[in-house]
């Protein structure tokens, strides 16, 4: 059964890079049907897509936050990151990462399994 | 970016009652849309994809329907479980984006 999990600091300084790790065991990350993804949740609030990859490492990012954002993938690790710069704390959320389903089409589809999340606190 | 609204934004109903979650795209969407169930401190579930194929595992009380704009998540005999926040969640266009949620409580 595949599963997800994040890992990373907890704490990021303002102005810092927030830099997260999501290890998919149970599974290949290299599967040809799906993407894998970040999202974000501020507390008490919505659900916010921060971007996807695909195993061979094509990327989709958020406009929103496009110019702020790096995500990578290491199929030999099984992991893909989340980087994101100059963090403030509007960027003060749990962190989702998630595998979406790919469509026939090759674009993405429905986020299938969740990791269960990790919170981030941008503070001095 | 495609915005995703979502009415109402709280629900108070009964155990048994129906209960009826609308989501408008502001564009046609065509039927790529999801619905996602979430439980306070806990990851969202996929409950509903392409506007009305219910994932495995769901309940059957659970349905999805619409295509273009205008998209509509029924519990058909809400059950203790339900007591939750429900998403949903457009995928036609490379940007993805949720609706803003809709909290279901006891009435």
């Amino acid at each position: 059964q595949l599963q997800l999990q994040e890992s990373g600091p907890g704490l990021v300084k303002p102005s810092e890079t927030l830099s997260l790790t999501c290890t998919v065991s149970g599974g290949s990350i290299s599967s040809s049907s799906y993407y894998w993804g970040w999202i974000r949740q501020p507390p008490g609030k919505g659900l916010e897509w921060i971007g996807s990859i695909y195993y061979s490492g094509s990327t989709y990012y958020n406009p929103s936050l496009k110019s702020r954002v790096t995500i990578s993938v290491d199929t030999s690790k099984n992991q893909f990151s989340l980087k994101l710069s100059s963090v403030t704390a509007a960027d003060t959320a749990v962190y989702y990462c998630a595998r979406l389903r790919r469509r026939y089409s090759g674009s993405q589809g429905a986020f299938d399994i969740w990791g269960q999340g990790t919170m981030v606190t941008v503070s001095s | 970016d495609i915005q995703m609204t979502q009415s109402p934004s709280t629900l108070s109903a009964s155990v048994g009652d129906r209960v009826t979650i609308t989501c408008r795209a502001s564009q046609s969407i065509s039927s790529w849309l999801a619905w996602y169930q979430q439980k306070p401190g806990k990851a969202p579930k996929l409950l509903i994809y392409k506007a009305s194929s219910l994932e495995s595992g769901v309940p059957s009380r659970f349905s999805g329907s619409g295509s273009g704009t205008e998209f509509t998540l029924t519990i058909s005999s809400l059950q203790p479980d339900d007591f939750a926040t429900y998403y949903c969640q457009q995928y036609n266009s490379y940007a993805v984006t949720f609706g803003q949620g809709t909290k279901v409580e006891i009435k």
